[in-house]
């Protein structure tokens, strides 16, 4: 069975702040990682895709970090502002299978 | 146009009825999918179409019945539901198959409840 799990469900910070969080993922037969920002109301964004050990990607004030070996990936947003506030998802796609995390709900207050 | 649109945005439905969802992409796509989503769960894969044929069907019911007609379309045809069918229907696309190296487009989804 193919769990994705994220952490935390949800988090709460001000803006200004920089905040993380984390996606773990099955490590075997890994191919790719991805990370779509889902605002209420609207269509699922992609924001990065990463496939290889050590790979770091970086969009604005976003970036993302990904470790294949222990299978985890870290998402990172620097400076919050009021308009990041959205749900972070992280799928996994191992052996030709692709499942999500179950998300992290940011909330960004002014 | 990188959009992806999806038709209804909402449908109700009854469980002897027969309705479809629409999923339509201009982008030159040759991979198309369908997720369904219960509240406060991850997006679950049901269908993967390449190069307009099934690719992946992740053990879905048949009263799960998709069809690509063209590049460009992707349809999911819903019969005798349950009401625990009940969820919001994502399509998205991207540009190749592949082993998912390449970023998904997403539509807004159709809410459906089946009653």
């Amino acid at each position: 069975i193919l769990n994705v799990e994220q952490s935390p469900q949800s988090l709460h910070v001000q803006e200004g702040d920089s905040t993380n969080f984390t996606c773990s993922f099955p490590s075997s037969n890994f191919y790719a990682l991805h990370w779509y920002r889902w605002e209420t109301a609207k269509s699922p964004e992609a924001l990065f895709v990463m496939t290889l050990n050590g790979d770091e990607k970086k969009k604005g004030r976003i970036s993302a970090t990904l470790n294949t070996k222990e299978g985890y990936s870290y998402l990172y947003i620097k400076g919050s502002q009021p308009e990041d506030s959205a749900t972070y998802l992280c799928a996994s796609y191992n052996n030709n299978d692709m499942r999500f995390g179950a998300g992290t709900r940011l909330t960004v207050k002014p | 146009d990188t959009e992806v649109t999806q038709t209804p945005k909402h449908l109700v439905m009854g469980m002897t009825n027969k309705k479809s969802l629409k999923c339509e992409q201009h982008m030159g796509h040759r991979a198309m999918y369908w997720y369904k989503q219960k509240a406060k769960k991850p997006p679950e894969l049901m269908f993967v179409y390449s190069y307009e044929k099934l690719s992946i069907n992740e053990s879905v019911p048949s009263r799960f019945s998709p069809e690509c007609p063209n590049s460009s379309l992707l349809n999911l045809h819903l019969h005798a539901l349950q009401p625990e069918d009940s969820a919001l229907y994502l399509c998205a696309s991207s540009s190749g198959p592949g082993q998912g190296q390449y970023e998904q487009y997403f539509g807004p989804g159709t809410r459906l409840t089946v009653t």
